[in-house]
């Protein structure tokens, strides 16, 4: 069933500082890994994806972690602007059943 | 390229009805996956289809169903609507291959009454 869970439901942070949103797993078949943000009246929309044989990758302003040893994804905001307010949400591929499953979503407030 | 489309944007509905969506997906898309999103329940899967056939389906009851068409829109139904099918459907298309990302529409809104 659908495993993937955030650790935090409200993160607020200062315009201009880093954000940190963090997503744990359990499914150890899932092999893709893709962030969302959803804005308000909005689809999720796709940030950045990430596959299972690699630990880091980078876009513009945003780097994932994948730690497949703990099972926990992470989304790291750089400048933290108040356009990225939004929820948040980490989904994973399972490789099995071939679907993706989301998390519950973490919402991100910046504060100006 | 035009993004996923989804209509109605909004929907009212009363207990017993029926409804049925409709989705666009982007252009040379072939994988269209619905998804129903509540604030309790999160973004539950409903089923994915690729070239007119159901590839994967998610737990929802038979009330739910879907199909796909030559040109790859995509329409699902509800019948006897509960209270509870209230939500946000998400339409989302992809190429085709598994590791490949979903892209959103922005919703259907449904309402029962």
């Amino acid at each position: 069933g659908e495993s993937v869970g955030l650790h935090l439901p409200t993160l607020s942070v200062q315009e201009g500082d880093n954000s940190i949103i963090n997503c744990a797993y359990s499914n150890s078949a899932s092999d893709y890994f893709i962030w969302y943000k959803q804005e308000s009246g909005k689809g999720p929309q796709f940030i950045i994806d990430i596959r299972s044989n690699m630990d880091k990758r980078q876009g513009q302003r945003v780097t994932v972690l994948l730690n497949k040893t703990v099972k926990h994804l992470s989304l790291q905001i750089a400048a933290t602007q108040p356009g990225d307010s939004a929820v948040y949400f980490c989904a994973e591929n399972d490789k099995g059943n071939n679907r993706l499953a989301f998390g519950k979503g973490n919402q991100v407030v910046v504060i100006p | 390229k035009a993004g996923v489309t989804q209509t109605p944007r909004y929907l009212i509905k009363t207990r017993g009805q029926q409804v049925t969506l409709s989705c666009s997906p982007i252009s040379g898309h072939r994988s269209v996956s619905w998804y129903q999103q509540t604030p309790g329940q999160g973004l539950q899967f409903l089923f994915e289809y690729f070239s007119e056939t159901q590839r994967n389906k998610g737990n929802f009851p038979g009330r739910f169903s879907g199909r796909q068409f030559s040109n790859s829109r995509s329409e699902m139904n509800v019948s006897t609507l509960e209270l509870g099918d209230s939500a946000l459907y998400l339409c989302a298309s992809r190429p085709g291959w598994p590791d490949s990302p979903l892209h959103f529409g922005n919703g259907t809104r449904l309402t029962v009454t």
